[in-house]
């Protein structure tokens, strides 16, 4: 069955480098994608691809079958929810999500 | 900044009542997508759409469900008879590339709330 696997929560302090790690078992699936979810607002990609990457503060780990998301010096305005999410055929496949929690 | 808009933002309907949801991709964009949130379960893929056809769907998107793009830019979900257990969130995306592998970015609106009592 395709799925996204990702932890439910992670903690971090300010200023701290944090890292949310993303597995799959989704059919054909080369990329990953990692979007960040303010509730209320649309869900907004941060990083993509098949190969280690960098936007801004936000670092992209790249396996086959596996990705991390690092983000860097981390703010109390970067708590929220984090998707990893793969594409299969037509449809993209997300994780449960990771909410972050930083701590001043 | 072009983007994904959704109506309405919210709402309230009884069960059994036919619901249509409301969303106008951006309008260079080709590939068109439901996905839905139970609040706090995960995002859950409901169906893609292209070509004035469904590419793909996922088992919740039952024969209570249907989709269509009536005029060139809207997109719609509607639910026939909804349930209790549809109350969610629901997300359209879109994205710019034909379907297919790696296609990329999907472009979400910010999604319409649907309670169902």
């Amino acid at each position: 069955k395709d799925q996204v696997f990702q932890p439910s929560t992670v903690a971090s302090s300010e200023g701290a480098v944090v890292e949310i790690f993303c597995n799959h078992s989704v059919s054909n699936a080369y990329n990953f994608f990692w979007y960040l979810h303010f509730p209320g607002c649309a869900p907004r990609l941060l990083v993509k691809g098949s190969k280690p990457s960098q936007q801004g503060r936000y670092n992209m780990t790249y396996e086959r079958f596996s990705s991390s998301l690092l983000i860097l010096q981390v703010r109390e305005a970067d708590a929220a929810v984090y998707y990893c999410a793969c594409e299969g055929g037509f449809k993209t496949i997300f994780g449960a999500g990771t909410r972050l929690f930083v701590k001043a | 900044e072009p983007e994904v808009t959704q109506t309405p933002s919210h709402q309230v309907t009884q069960m059994g009542q036919e619901v249509i949801l409301r969303c106008v991709p951006i309008s260079n964009h080709l590939y068109f997508y439901w996905y839905r949130q139970i609040l706090g379960q995960k995002v859950e893929f409901l169906v893609s759409f292209y070509n004035n056809e469904i590419s793909e769907k996922s088992e919740i998107f039952d024969d209570q469900f249907s989709v269509e793009r009536p005029d060139g830019s809207n997109f719609t979900l509607k639910i026939r008879s909804t349930k209790l257990e549809d109350s969610a969130m629901y997300f359209c995306a879109s994205t710019p590339l034909a379907g297919g592998p790696n296609t990329g970015e999907l472009f979400f609106g910010e999604g319409s709330r649907l309670t169902v009592l």
